[in-house]
């Protein structure tokens, strides 16, 4: 099975200040068809998670540009350029190449 | 618009077995993969499997197999998850998510609102 390491479990930010949460996958996620997928989902307090990216770095829609997702292979990490209130949640990537499986979630938090 | 519905809250005892429906509206049921994917209290995201709304054919978590079930009702826009042998490790959130993509590619586009199974003697 694919394991999902997320680091960090929690990241305390300020407001308006960058994060970055960054994901490993124990084998390489691209698929025999060329792509990678590795997808991002934010889950706030007491809601179903939402999907912010997928395939890397897509946005899905209606998710702010402040979101990006960056990597390949085995590496990748998500940003969110400037934190605002409404990004506290936890942050979970996902590979959906070999079947599915998730990460452990980075909790974002405001310092 | 559409909208994943999912049946209530159940409480179960262990060894028992659980089914919980996920009613689909607002889009052709036929057309979109369903997941389900599980969170224990206070813990992370856990996939277990998905079901094609079309042919019926399935694709479980090598944890659960041989104790899920996925089936669906094409004709009251349906899918279904049951899990069997409870134990007390199996309380939790089971939510349902449609797949955006042509393949099961995990873009969850749309979830329903979760379904707490409680397992306790």
């Amino acid at each position: 099975d694919i394991v999902m390491t997320q680091t960090p479990l929690s990241s305390p930010v300020t407001l308006g200040q960058p994060a970055s949460i960054s994901c490993r996958s124990s084998q390489s996620l691209v698929h025999s068809d060329g792509n990678t997928y590795l997808s991002w989902l934010q889950q706030r307090p007491g809601q179903p998670p939402r999907l912010l990216i997928y395939k890397i770095s897509n946005r899905f829609s209606g998710v702010p540009d402040r979101f990006s997702g960056s990597g390949a292979g085995t590496d990748f990490t998500l940003k969110i350029s400037r934190v605002e209130a409404e990004d506290v949640g936890v942050y979970y990537c996902m590979q959906a190449t070999h079947l599915l499986t998730f990460g452990g979630g980075t909790k974002v938090e405001i310092k | 618009q559409v909208q994943l519905v999912q049946s209530g809250a159940e409480v179960k005892k262990p060894g028992a077995s659980v089914k919980v429906s996920c009613k689909a509206s607002g889009y052709t049921f036929t057309g979109y993969y369903m997941h389900w994917v599980r969170q224990a209290p206070g813990q992370g995201l856990e996939w277990m499997g998905w079901i094609n709304p079309n042919s019926g054919g399935t694709n479980y978590a090598q944890k659960f197999q041989g104790r899920v079930t996925m089936t669906r009702d094409t004709s009251i826009s349906t899918a279904y998850m049951e899990l069997s042998r409870l134990r007390s490790d199996d309380t939790a959130v089971y939510y349902c998510a449609r797949d955006a993509g042509h393949q099961p590619r995990g873009n969850f586009d749309y979830w329903g609102q979760g379904t707490l199974v409680t397992v306790s003697s």
